[in-house]
This record gives structure tokens, C-alpha cells and sequence, in this order.
């Protein structure tokens, strides 16, 4: 168990449709940042959150957005879904301190039907 | 954003030998990092590198930040089964903004 929490950890859903990704960061991590990996792909940056305020973007859609919350924890939300939505999304958390890389959660698999 | 380019894409060995990948960038980075990602899983932090020409090493695993700070290499030793997985490579970007590789799939054949 990495410390960070991802729920949940598989979703279905039709094209159009709309879905919340949540994240817990690991305990004291304020950074929390969200990736996306497609098949076969490597992992492609979409947004992080620090303390609640936005700090960087990535190639994030505009049919998605972000917030995290003051209790830390993150949400990703996903509308008017496509088919080449389908993936898996990936929560990270670092520490505030520092840089010493990222504690990445389990992932959530979102496929698109 | 940067690009890093990781080779090979993919590799198949034995058991028992030697694997070595690494990672380019045509851009300076201040941290490099190596992760694993089993099936189904998030990526694990194996590695972290600070500064140019660190050569540092967890058990079997021995990775080396480029002296031009644009490079990186990855070396397993004696691979064993679990071993299997994807590996990325990892830079720092900003303030703690990293940007992986495109990974190297690893496959053994007992």
C-alpha cells in the first residue's frame, strides 16, 4: 500500500457520459497531481493541485477539471466522454519539502463503451 | 514540454542476465528518476538521482545520472522473475513537475 488512495479502481461507462476520479493523498502530502496513461503509452501529465491551488497544467482536455480540496484530497472529473478516453488514471502525492519524487496510487481504469 | 526518449521499447532475456536501458533528453533536468509499474499497478519509485555523474545503487539495481545532465541509465544485474514489468525513466521539470518516458517492457523467459 503506497498511501495514496484511488477510487475507484475500475469504472465503465457509456460515450457522453460523466465521471469523478477520487484521490487521498499520502498523510502530509499537500502536492497531488493526476496522469493519464493510454495503452501502451507512457504517462502523460494532466494537472497539479498544491494545497489547493492549481499549480501546472499538462495536455489536460477542456472536458476535464480538477480540484482538491481543503482536506487534500483530489478530484478528476472526466465529461462528455469519448471512446479514447479510456484509461488509466493515475493519482500521485509528494511531499511538500523538497523533491524527492512521487508515491503514485493504484490507478483507476476508466474504460469509455 | 520536454520529451524523453527511452530505449529499448522493449526487451526479452533470460534469467540470470544483465538488462540495461536508458533515457535522453535534449534538455538539462535537475532530478532523475527510474520507477517500475507492475500489471495493474501505479509506478514504484526505484531510483532518484540529484545530482550530475551520481552513480547510485538499490541491491540490484544501479542507475547513473548523465555528467551533461541530459541522460540517464538504468542497470539490472542477475535478473530474476520478478523483474518483470515496465520501467520509466523520469526528469524533473519545474518545481516538481516530472516527465516520464515512454518505459521499457521487460519480459524473462525462465
Amino acid at each position: 500500500d503506497s498511501g495514496v488512495t484511488q477510487t475507484p479502481k475500475h469504472l465503465i461507462t457509456a460515450t457522453g457520459q460523466r465521471v469523478t476520479l477520487r484521490c487521498s493523498p499520502r498523510s502530509g502530502d499537500l502536492s497531488v497531481y493526476w496522469y493519464q496513461q493510454s495503452l501502451d503509452q507512457g504517462l502523460q501529465f494532466l494537472i497539479h493541485y498544491y494545497n489547493g491551488e492549481e499549480r501546472a497544467k499538462g495536455n489536460i482536455l477542456e472536458r476535464f477539471s480538477a480540484q482538491q480540496f481543503p482536506d487534500l484530497h483530489s478530484e478528476l472529473n472526466l465529461s462528455s466522454l469519448e471512446l479514447g478516453d479510456s484509461a488509466l488514471y493515475f493519482c500521485a502525492s509528494s511531499v511538500s519539502g523538497g523533491f524527492h519524487g512521487y508515491t503514485f496510487g493504484s490507478g483507476t481504469r476508466l474504460t469509455v463503451v | 514540454g520536454q520529451q524523453l526518449n527511452q530505449s529499448p521499447q522493449s526487451m526479452f532475456i533470460q534469467e540470470g542476465e544483465d538488462v540495461s536501458m536508458n533515457c535522453t533528453s535534449s534538455s538539462i533536468f535537475n532530478t532523475w528518476l527510474w520507477y517500475k509499474q507492475d500489471p495493474g499497478e501505479g509506478p514504484v519509485l526505484l531510483i532518484a538521482l540529484y545530482k550530475a555523474g551520481e552513480l547510485t545503487s538499490n541491491g540490484r539495481l544501479t542507475a547513473q545520472f548523465g555528467i551533461t545532465r541530459k541522460d540517464s541509465f538504468l542497470n539490472i544485474s542477475a535478473s530474476i522473475p520478478s523483474d518483470v514489468g515496465i520501467y520509466f525513466c523520469a526528469g524533473q521539470e519545474g518545481a516538481q513537475k516530472l516527465v516520464f518516458g515512454q518505459g521499457t517492457r521487460l519480459t524473462i523467459n525462465p
